[in-house]
């Protein structure tokens, strides 16, 4: 079963506006990472965040970690069009293995 | 530097038939995965390899088998393709640090038809 779960499934945002997306996991990790896939392509790595960390950037990309609540968030400010893509977070749950959520489609409209 | 590279990129095959998906990284990496992605599931992983000489099963590992054929080289094998097996096959490479896995570098994909 997928460890990770992403909310919302899909966001539809205006260029210059922020996208925030979450993810919520089920048991403790050693760290969490999102993942972009463009339309037809293979997953790109954004961040990787470790369970001792809260706060993590990244140029546009922001990531919170809050192991109390076992969630994790990406905020993208002043999307693009080029930001247009699937995000999917995954978690290492100390098991030689990551494990990924289905994934938030995000629209950029111009 | 290819990164990892996945052959074929796109394949029909009928029921009953096999075939083998070749996987290769050149970033030295000790650990190997194979995952396939469907409509809405994310990734879901078949086989992993943590290292050199070492598979074990993921999450859907029925109807696969896998090959560590050196440090740089993962294959994935069908042996009898079944519709269900129409996916997208990803394969990823990573190093496996101190404190966890550390970044996964995935190729570009297979895109298999099973008809």
């Amino acid at each position: 079963s997928q460890q990770g779960e992403e909310d919302p499934q899909a966001l539809s945002i205006q260029e210059g506006e922020n996208a925030t997306m979450n993810c919520s996991y089920k048991t403790s990790i050693n760290n969490l990472q999102w993942y972009r896939q463009n339309s037809g392509r293979g997953l790109v790595h954004l961040i990787l965040i470790r369970s001792n960390e809260r706060e993590k950037h990244s140029g546009r990309l922001r990531v919170t970690l809050d192991t109390s609540k076992k969630s994790s968030s990406l905020l993208i400010t002043a999307s693009r069009a080029a930001d247009t893509a699937s995000y999917f977070c995954a978690t290492d749950a100390n098991d030689y293995k990551l494990s990924f959520g289905a994934g938030t489609t995000v629209t950029v409209r111009a | 530097n290819a990164g990892v590279t996945q052959t074929p990129k796109f394949q029909v095959l009928k029921t009953g038939q096999s075939m083998t998906l070749q996987c290769a990284q050149d970033m030295n990496h000790n650990s190997m995965y194979w995952y396939r992605q469907d409509p809405g599931m994310g990734l879901r992983l078949i086989y992993y390899s943590a290292s050199e000489g070492t598979t074990d099963k993921g999450e859907v590992p029925n109807g696969y088998n896998v090959s560590r054929l050196n440090k740089r080289e993962f294959s994935l094998r069908l042996e009898s393709a079944a519709p269900s097996q129409t996916s997208v096959y990803f394969c990823a490479s990573s190093e496996a640090g101190t404190s966890g896995i550390e970044t996964q570098y995935f190729g570009p994909g297979t895109r298999l038809l099973v008809l």
